[in-house]
This record gives structure tokens, C-alpha cells and sequence, in this order.
């Protein structure tokens, strides 16, 4: 498999109950990100991680929201208590470092993302 | 602060007729800009983008968009549409530099009818 994959593809959970959803980004690519794709909002930004710097979190809409990237590979977006309004596809895309170790010209590979649907 | 408007949320046209998908948007910094083209149940997929250089670009599909800075413009074309062209398409800038986030438009749905 050469692409992004998450999962689980769908995820139906209860109101208040946490859930995490897993992204495997294509090997090699150092950067990673997670947005968040809704009727309401469109499609926001979550959260980059690049290389080993800290991450970018100034999209995450909650403090009830959090994602960490072990070994620099594969990420994992939590979302505990949650809410209806948290209903959406999340979407995770990669990208290959470019000069000087920066991504910001090159491709973000999506993933074909989680629906979560909370109850 | 960076933002995509796409104008139209659903634009239909006629198998062969012209395609165009409009993106405004407005940054204090030098752009990158991207349209992305979503399927039924798939992820994005990137058509094309615009970093540097020659202001026309030209992405798959027969795709291609022109970088117009005096405008803000970044407008999406194709000369022909096809059945298989029905899809969802988002514009998305970025700045300039290592910070890496792309802000996306609403979206536009593409119809293409028969």
C-alpha cells in the first residue's frame, strides 16, 4: 500500500464516550496533518506535525482534542467526551520533506479519511 | 489572516461545455495555491498547484488555473467536461514559508449533465 490509510473507516460512538482514530502515513514523509471535514465548517485544519518539532495544534477546536505522531510515523487523533457537533470525516494527508527538510512545496497525500458519527 | 472563497457551491454545466470553478482569496504573503478534487467517498486529490513562476498551470485531467495577483483569483477551467468530472473541488492556500496548514474554500460541487 503506497497511500495514506486511517481507521477505522466508519466509527459510530455515543455521546461522551472517547474515541481515537489512527492515520498511517506513506513512509517517508515526514510531515503529517489532520483536518476535519463537515456540512457546517467545510474542511478545517486540526493539526501538522513535522520531523521532530513541535507540533502545530492552533486548529484543534477543543481542548477535548488531541493527536500525538509516535516514532514519526504513524498518528493518532483522540477525541474524548464526545460531542454530536464532533460529527465529520476526519481526513489525514502526509507529505515528503523538501529542501532543507521543509514540506511547504510539496503534495499533501490525503487519506480517504473516518466518518464518526456521534449519537 | 489567510481565507479561500469559492463563489457557487453547485455549478452544472453540459457534457463539452466549459468548466469554471471560481477562487478568490487573500493573504498578506506571497501564496501557494492548490485546487483539490474529492470523489464520492474518497479522499482529495491534488489537480494542480501554484507556487512560483509561470502564472498558468496546468494540473490533470485537462485541468488547468491561472494565478492572477492583481485579482486574488485563482479560477479553476477546463475546456470540456466530462460525465466523470462530477466531483467536489476545493481551492486551498498556504503561506509561503514552513508552516504547512492549507486553508481550504467551502467547496464546489460539479454537475455535469448529459
Amino acid at each position: 500500500g503506497a497511500g495514506v490509510s486511517q481507521s477505522p473507516s466508519n466509527k459510530v460512538t455515543e455521546k461522551g464516550k472517547d474515541v481515537e482514530l489512527r492515520c498511517d502515513p506513506i513512509s517517508g514523509h515526514t510531515a503529517l496533518y489532520w483536518y476535519r471535514q463537515s456540512l457546517g465548517q467545510g474542511l478545517e485544519f486540526l493539526i501538522y506535525f513535522q520531523g521532530n518539532s513541535a507540533p502545530d495544534k492552533s486548529g484543534l477546536p477543543s481542548d477535548r482534542f488531541s493527536a500525538e505522531r509516535t516514532g514519526g510515523s504513524v498518528s493518532t487523533l483522540t477525541i474524548q467526551r464526545t460531542q454530536q457537533e464532533d460529527s465529520a470525516v476526519y481526513l489525514c494527508a502526509s507529505s515528503s520533506p523538501g529542501l532543507a527538510g521543509e514540506s511547504s512545496y510539496n503534495e499533501q497525500f490525503f487519506g480517504p479519511g473516518t466518518r464518526l458519527t456521534v449519537l | 489572516a489567510q481565507s479561500v472563497t469559492q463563489l457557487g457551491s453547485h455549478v452544472s454545466v453540459s457534457e463539452g461545455a466549459l468548466v469554471l470553478l471560481r477562487c478568490n482569496y487573500s493573504s498578506s504573503v506571497p501564496p501557494y495555491l492548490f485546487w483539490y478534487v474529492q470523489y464520492p467517498n474518497q479522499g482529495l486529490q491534488l489537480l494542480l498547484k501554484y507556487t512560483t513562476g509561470a502564472t498558468l498551470v496546468k494540473g490533470i485531467n485537462g485541468f488547468e488555473a491561472e494565478f492572477k495577483k492583481s485579482e486574488t483569483s485563482f479560477h479553476l477551467t477546463k475546456p470540456s467536461a466530462h460525465m466523470s468530472d462530477a466531483a467536489e473541488y476545493f481551492c486551498a492556500v498556504r503561506r509561503s514559508g514552513n508552516t504547512g496548514k492549507l486553508i481550504f474554500g467551502q467547496g464546489t460541487t460539479l454537475q455535469v449533465k448529459p
